[in-house]
């Protein structure tokens, strides 16, 4: 079925140092990627949407220049917390968008990676 | 972007039918019905999708009404791995993104 790997799962920075964390579909193309960041006890919050080969479109009240995302391929998009902060410690998820459906039936519409806890001391 | 209302929290004994009732009554036309589940700090995992017509999987059958304004998530036999925070989601219309409410905590007891 379709995966999304997602890396790190988690990570502990010193503060105004930068984090880059991958997400990546593995068996199939994604024509969209997004990401989230969740709170402890909150929904997911969208980031941001980027489409391969252009520049990521920002949610409203979320810094471009701190989070930079980068969707270089079709399976493969990074964001980067530049100067991390502790107020930047969240759960980070990506989520990659392809075809919605396989030919065996298999779902690739919407489909989430397993997230990476930053800490940021 | 459509709003959905769920209950913020829900009980049920392992092994009952679990029902999970949504509100979507913005709904457009031509807008699916998205349900996910998020087990606790995990990524949200798909559950089912559907338009008008009740769609059934391995994992949940989805119930929608006949005027689209109202769903109703089925998991059949609950057990305690299906304690998560389920939501369900519709989009805008004409938008990409997936926005995520509140959802529903759902408990299943032994």
């Amino acid at each position: 079925g379709a995966v999304v790997s997602q890396h790190p799962s988690w990570v502990i920075c010193k503060s105004g140092t930068s984090v880059k964390i991958e997400c990546r579909s593995l068996d199939f193309q994604a024509t969209t990627m997004f990401w989230y960041r969740q709170f402890p006890k909150q929904s997911l919050m969208l980031m941001a949407t980027s489409n391969e080969g252009s520049k990521a479109t920002y949610e409203q009240g979320v810094e471009k220049d701190k989070f930079l995302i980068n969707h270089a391929s079709l399976t493969l998009s990074t964001l980067t917390v530049t100067s991390a902060h502790p107020e930047d410690s969240s759960f980070y998820i990506c989520s990659a968008r392809g075809i919605p459906s396989g030919q065996d039936g298999t779902y690739y519409g919407y489909t989430f990676g397993s997230g990476t806890r930053l800490t940021v001391v | 972007d459509a709003k959905t209302t769920q209950p913020p929290s829900m009980d049920c004994a392992e092994g009952r039918a679990a029902n999970l009732p949504c509100n979507h009554s913005t709904i457009s036309g031509n807008e699916y019905v998205y349900w996910y589940r998020q087990i606790h700090s995990q990524g949200p995992q798909y559950i089912i999708h559907g338009l008008k017509n009740n769609e059934t999987n391995e994992m949940a059958s989805l119930i929608i009404t006949e005027d689209r304004k109202s769903s109703t998530l089925i998991l059949p036999h609950a057990t305690l791995r299906d304690t998560a925070v389920y939501y369900c989601i519709v989009k805008s219309p004409g938008s990409e993104k997936l926005v995520f409410g509140k959802g529903t905590k759902l408990t299943v007891n032994p």
